[in-house]
């Protein structure tokens, strides 16, 4: 059974220190692994996205994920959080063999505190 | 460049009855998938259109069903609406051609059953 697990439902830090969300998936095929971040009253939006290749992927707003094949994992990083990051992030997976449909985590909420 | 579009924002309905929510997909994108977004958890897949035909479906009960029209755009359609189908339902759009595709996803439409 395909599976994503985020095992932190909140996460605060304090502006400007450095932040990681951790992601775990069980998938039955070779995944394309991705961050998306929603904002309250907002759509997803993708951060950046992991298909092939080097397994450090740079995304837009600061973030950088790292695919860990042996530990399953995908964690999300910032060296730096910024107040406008305070938002809900949520890591999917999704594989060619299953088409477009994309897997979900359970989410995990950033605050952030000045 | 509109990216996805999705109406309406809100709906109240009661028990019983039947509702219909609308999405129009990103400029040059050919299919739409949608997703069920409860409060507190990720987004579950519910289904995916192309070629106006259904070509993968989540687990959702028949209740659950959509269309797509020519220009790309869909609907989903839920019948019978029962309390535990409030949520927010998002759709997205993608090009096909298998997961590496990005999904575009709208701000949602917030349906509340009474």
């Amino acid at each position: 059974a395909q599976s994503v697990t985020q095992p932190d439902i909140h996460i605060t830090v304090s502006e400007g220190a450095s932040l990681e969300l951790r992601c775990n998936y069980s998938y039955g095929a070779t995944p394309y692994l991705f961050w998306y971040v929603q904002s309250p009253g907002q759509g997803l939006q993708l951060l950046l996205k992991y298909f092939s290749g080097d397994t450090l992927v740079q995304g837009i707003k600061g973030f950088e994920a790292e695919f860990k094949r042996s530990q399953s994992s995908f964690n999300l990083r910032k060296p730096s959080v910024h107040w406008s990051d305070a938002a809900e992030y949520f890591c999917a997976v999704g594989a060619r063999e299953y088409g477009n449909k994309l897997v979900f985590g359970a989410g995990t909420i950033l605050r952030v505190k000045s | 460049d509109a990216g996805v579009t999705q109406s309406p924002t809100h709906l109240i309905k009661t028990r019983g009855q039947q509702v219909t929510l609308r999405c129009s997909p990103k400029s040059g994108h050919d299919t739409v998938s949608w997703y069920q977004q409860a409060l507190g958890q990720g987004p579950q897949f519910i289904f995916q259109y192309y070629e106006e035909e259904e070509r993968q479906r989540g687990n959702f009960p028949d209740r659950f069903s959509g269309h797509q029209f020519p220009n790309y755009s869909s609907e989903l359609n839920v019948n019978a609406l029962l309390l535990g189908d409030s949520a927010l339902y998002l759709c997205a759009s993608s090009l096909a051609g298998g997961a590496g595709n990005e999904q575009f996803f709208g701000p949602g439409t917030r349906l509340t059953v009474l």
